[in-house]
């Protein structure tokens, strides 16, 4: 099976710096994907890491560990904008999705 | 172009009915998943169609649950003797292949299912 922890609440001001951190047990490995998703809304895609190491996509990263089963979302110069759902998720065979039970951030003015 | 659309936005149903929840695909995409969404969770496979054939289903929580994809655009996930349980939001997501793990999963708005 597979299974994925990460926080459930994390709450900072616009602004700074934020970290989602993300730990996965998989049977198999391909990958670790991001996704977002507000209130009512349909979770979008935000980034996906095949190897270790950081992806920057604007003011989003997300980093990988392999050896660690471990990877984070890191959230910069943060807006209002930016509070929702965060969560992490690995693809299995068919690529269908095990999500986490993702994190609620709260960007406070 | 259009996004991934579903039908209807919510459905309210007594408990013991039947329902169809319609999802609509991105144009081209071969590859489309159901997932289903607690309030404060992550969404949960049920689903996987590659074309027209059902390629996974091992998500379906029990024989209530049935989907179908004709012609390999539309599916329709359908429902029987819907049970309180069973209220969750619906997603559906597309790909256009399918076949890798970097191929990205567009999702819909959902259908907020709630049975009475």
């Amino acid at each position: 099976g597979q299974s994925l922890e990460q926080p459930s609440e994390v709450t900072a001001v616009e602004g700074a710096i934020v970290q989602i951190n993300c730990t996965y047990q998989t049977s198999g490995f391909y990958g670790l994907s991001w996704y977002q998703q507000h209130d009512g809304g349909a979770p979008t895609f935000l980034s996906y890491n095949a190897l270790d190491g950081l992806e920057e996509t604007g003011r989003f990263s997300s980093f990988l560990s392999r050896s660690d089963s471990y990877g984070y979302l890191l959230l910069q110069e943060l807006q209002m904008k930016d509070s929702a759902s965060y969560f992490c998720a690995v693809p299995g065979a068919g690529n269908m999705l095990t999500f986490g039970g993702g994190t609620r951030l709260m960007v406070k003015p | 172009g259009a996004g991934v659309s579903q039908t209807p936005s919510n459905k309210v149903t007594e408990k013991g009915k039947y329902v169809e929840l319609r999802c609509d695909p991105i144009s081209g995409h071969t590859a489309l998943y159901w997932y289903r969404q607690s309030l404060g969770q992550g969404p949960e496979f049920l689903i996987y169609f590659q074309g027209t054939g059902a390629a996974d289903d091992s998500g379906l929580p029990n024989d209530r649950f049935f989907a179908v994809r004709p012609e390999g655009s539309v599916s329709t996930l359908k429902i029987q003797r819907t049970e309180r349980g069973d209220s969750a939001v619906y997603l559906c997501a597309s790909s256009p292949s399918g076949g890798a793990a970097t191929d990205t999963q567009y999702f819909g708005p959902g259908t907020r299912l709630t049975v009475l």
